[in-house]
């Protein structure tokens, strides 16, 4: 059974930083491009950062580029994303998923994303 | 403003037919494979729909997607009161090399 077990979330000042881990289980960790998706209160869910399944390759949203890094350790099945320079219109739920759900001819077969990590940016 | 456009609510009755699309462009859509997204009120993102039209084991075949050019469409047929929920497309962008969503459609079961 595929698994996504976000964390790492919490209440941080503006400027400050937070690390987030995403624990993957239940398929080949290391075949999947994995990506972090946020939804801030009351808004829809917008694409944050990918990275390719060898870690060779990432990709930033533009809102976000320079202050988060995406990393993975495939030896532990978990994805990162370091978040630096916080700020208010950071704060949202942060969800971690294989968006792509397929690795070449090899798709994977479930349908619920982890719970995700609150992040919350404040004062 | 999301590059992907989609209608910000749709509604149907019991056992109707509602279809909720999805607009983008030759840089992501156009080119690209489309995915379809649920959210139930105060739960997490579902998988419905990947490449287009594909279903995830689990997901009733109620639900199916398509795609022409440069815009998709999710049917739900049968609808059901336990389908309200918000519904997202999402397309990997060339131009952007990034993935992008549409700002979301709220199903409402009349």
């Amino acid at each position: 059974e595929v698994q996504l077990l976000e964390s790492g979330g919490g209440l941080v000042q503006p400027g400050g930083s937070l690390r987030l881990s995403c624990a993957a289980s239940g398929f080949t960790f290391s075949n999947y491009a994995m990506n972090w998706v946020r939804q801030a209160p009351g808004k829809g869910l917008e694409w944050v950062s990918a990275i390719t399944g060898s870690g060779g390759h990432t990709y930033y949203a533009i809102s976000v580029r320079g202050r988060f890094t995406i990393s993975r350790d495939n030896s532990k099945n978990t994805l990162y994303l370091q978040i630096n320079s916080l700020r208010a219109e950071d704060t949202a739920v942060y969800y971690c998923a294989p968006l792509g759900y397929c690795a070449g001819d090899t798709c994977l077969d479930f349908h619920s994303w982890g719970q995700g990590t609150l992040v919350t940016v404040s004062s | 403003q999301s590059v992907l456009t989609q209608p910000p609510s749709a509604s149907g009755t019991p056992g109707q037919r509602v279809t909720i699309s999805c607009f983008g462009s030759t840089s992501n859509i156009g080119s690209a494979n489309v995915y379809w997204y649920q959210q139930l009120p105060g739960t997490a993102p579902k998988f419905l729909i990947y490449r287009n039209n594909q279903r995830p084991s689990g997901v009733p075949d109620r639900f199916s997607g398509s795609k022409s050019g440069t815009s998709a469409s999710l049917a739900i047929s049968g609808l059901r009161s336990e389908d309200e929920a918000d519904y997202y497309c999402a397309s990997w962008d060339d131009g952007l090399s990034g993935w992008v969503f549409g700002g979301g459609t709220k199903l409402t079961v009349l």
